[in-house]
Parts: C-alpha cells; structure tokens; sequence
C-alpha cells in the first residue's frame, strides 16, 4: 500500500544539524511533489519546503529558508530535510507528505507519514 | 505570503448536529484559467497524521464519509459535518495551495 515512513529525528543541541529521511513505496516517487511540515507539541501545522517531483524546484518557508535543505533521490525512493543551524523553535513532529497529483506542484497533500519528532535542546 | 484564517477555534455540538467551520484566506485562492479553488480541509486526531478530507474545496477524497462536505469560493469556505459522529472529535486545518502552501490555525471539535 502507499506508504511514508520517517526517519532521522531526535535530540540535538542548537546550532547543530540533523538530516530527516522519508522512505516512501507503494507509488511512483519520481512523478510526485513532496512536502515536509511540522507541528510543534500542541500547536498547528506549519509548511516547511516543497521539491517538484524532479527535484528541479524547492521553495521553503521563510522560517527555516537558509537553514534547511529539501532534497530526493528518485533512485532509493526517498524524500531528505537537511536542517542546519538548528534552533528551540524548530522543536516538532516532522511530516512528510505526497502531492495528490503527479507532475507540477500545486496540490493537496493526500499521504502522510507518520512523523518523525526532533528536540532542539540544551 | 497567503494567510488563512478559521473560526470558530473550537466548537462543541450534539452527536448528529450539524458542526460548521469557516476559513478565510487574505487573498482568493482561485485560479482564473481552470475555475478551481485551491483549498482543502484536514482533519487531524490525537496522535494521528492529518487526513485529507476535501480538495478543490468541495471534492471529497475517496473514502471520506458523505457528511463531510466543503463550499466556498475565492476567499472564503466552509467544511460542513452534517451529522456528528463520535469518530469526528478532531481538529480541522484548512489550507491553500495556490502558493507556498499555508495552513490556517485550526478548529477543535467536540461532542457537547
């Protein structure tokens, strides 16, 4: 079945870098956009970056522009958040999430995975 | 950037009562050359992912049970439960995905 599974989170000491994977099966990775948004503990839902299905565009948010990196390799199937400079504030369950339509951006978000949770701290 | 906001932030109805919850964006989240609003609704549980409910702002994905329903248009929508069910006790995110997506601050829902 189509599927998500996040990896690669955990406590880290701020200013410090952690890299998040997302192994996705069950689809055709290589024709959707992906997306990283996070939660932090008992607040909404925040979008952090987008890759087009090729890899060939990214946006972020503002808040993490700089500081993080989107990236996939369409050959293991698997979607990676870069996060450097990491600060308190990027504490959160971090989701990865399939476009609901292959090829351009532009679509709602229609699989989930089921988190992964980072801990900036001291 | 597009800022979505939703009232009520929470509300509490009767099983089988009818929930509304609006959304509004800062600006109109339709596009002019295929008639489409770029906006869904989420629901999420505790301990859960988020769970597409609509897209298109009034399609519903496969699976979802036919009280749910979205309207709207342009900058402002609204996700209809026409009948509370127990399983429906949840918070609901609208988003827009004209732009960089965004997501509004949610809506708790509860049994009264």
């Amino acid at each position: 079945q189509v599927q998500l599974v996040e990896s690669g989170g955990g406590v880290v000491q701020p200013g410090r870098s952690l890299r998040l994977s997302c192994a996705a099966s069950g689809f055709t990775f290589s024709s959707y956009g992906m997306h990283w948004v996070r939660q932090a503990p008992g607040k909404g839902l925040e979008w952090v970056a987008v890759i087009s299905y090729d890899g060939s565009n990214k946006y972020y948010a503002d808040s993490v522009k700089g500081r993080f990196t989107i990236s996939r390799d369409n050959s293991k199937n698997t979607l990676y958040l870069q996060m450097n400079s990491l600060r308190a504030e990027d504490t959160a369950v971090y989701y990865c999430a399939k476009d609901k339509a292959p090829g351009e951006l532009g679509f709602a978000f229609d699989i989930w995975g089921q988190g992964t949770m980072v801990t900036v701290s001291s | 950037d597009i800022v979505m906001t939703q009232s009520p932030d929470s509300l509490a109805v009767s099983l089988g009562e009818r929930a509304t919850i609006n959304c509004k964006s800062s600006q109109s989240v339709l596009y002019s050359s295929n008639n489409k609003n770029y906006l869904a609704w989420y629901q999420q549980k505790p301990g859960q992912p988020p769970k597409l409910l609509i897209y298109w702002a009034s399609t519903r994905e496969s699976g979802v049970p036919d009280r749910f329903s979205g309207s709207g248009s342009g900058t402002d929508f609204t996700l209809t439960i026409s009948s509370l069910q127990a399983e429906d006790v949840a918070v609901y995110y609208c988003q827009q995905y004209y732009s960089t997506p965004s997501f509004g601050p949610g809506t708790k829902v509860d049994i009264k």
